[in-house]
């Protein structure tokens, strides 16, 4: 299984970008790189994901490198409440079940300062 | 539309009790899943269901049964609770098999055991 690597924690000014680093150095051909975030103690909430190319939707961006072993998410003009846990995961591909074994690990504290 | 739900939502329990949590999709995915979260640990898979009438071990499945009972609904029982079953638990799904794998997930359920 492709693992991911991410800073413990970070600090971001209200209205700045944030960019959130993600390392996935094993990550195969046919795994997707997704972000999910969790604010306190709610349920993680999907954010974005992508294969290959930049994605962009209304909440964040997400770059990958060219050779897809990290990527970034990055919100634009950070607000307070993106405050949170934000979580790289990696879509494990593999035969049979493996083929949806989803796991996440700590993630990262983001805290936006007023 | 109601998403993931997860019952209950507060449970306090005494070493050696059993509990089944209960959690059913309306979204009509085929893939659940049942994660718990400790302080500091980010989420740990239990174990996980790709489609209806298989069930599968994650990384923590010791202490823990589930039943995938129908394409909607995905429970977890504790047979003897013990006190380092003490966690939140999030209930989620996603389809998968030609989706893109976001995971949708439950607001939690948090169990004390004492």
């Amino acid at each position: 299984d492709a693992k991911t690597t991410q800073p413990p924690s970070m600090d971001c000014a209200e209205g700045r970008a944030a960019n959130l680093p993600c390392n996935h150095s094993t990550i195969s051909g046919n795994e997707y790189v997704y972000w999910y975030r969790q604010i306190h103690s709610q349920g993680p909430q999907y954010i974005i994901h992508g294969l290959k190319n930049n994605e962009t939707n209304e909440m964040a961006s997400l770059i990958i490198t060219e050779d897809r072993k990290s990527s970034t998410l990055i919100l634009p003009h950070a607000t307070l409440r993106d405050t949170a846990v934000y979580y790289c995961i990696v879509r494990v591909y593999g035969s049979g079940g493996s083929n949806y074994k989803l796991t996440f690990g700590k993630g990262t504290l983001l805290t936006v300062n007023p | 539309n109601a998403g993931v739900t997860q019952t209950p939502k507060f449970q306090v329990l005494k070493t050696g009790q059993s509990m089944t949590l209960q959690c059913a999709q309306d979204m009509n995915h085929n893939s659940m899943y049942w994660y718990r979260q400790d302080p500091g640990m980010g989420l740990r898979l239990i174990y996980y269901s790709a489609s209806e009438g298989t069930t599968d071990k994650g990384e923590v499945p010791n202490g823990y049964n589930v039943s995938r009972l129908n394409k909607r609904e995905f429970s977890l029982r504790l047979e003897s609770a013990a006190p380092s079953q003490t966690s939140v638990y999030f209930c989620a799904s996603t389809r998968l098999g030609g989706g893109t794998g976001e995971l949708f997930f439950g607001e939690g359920s948090r169990l004390t055991v004492l």
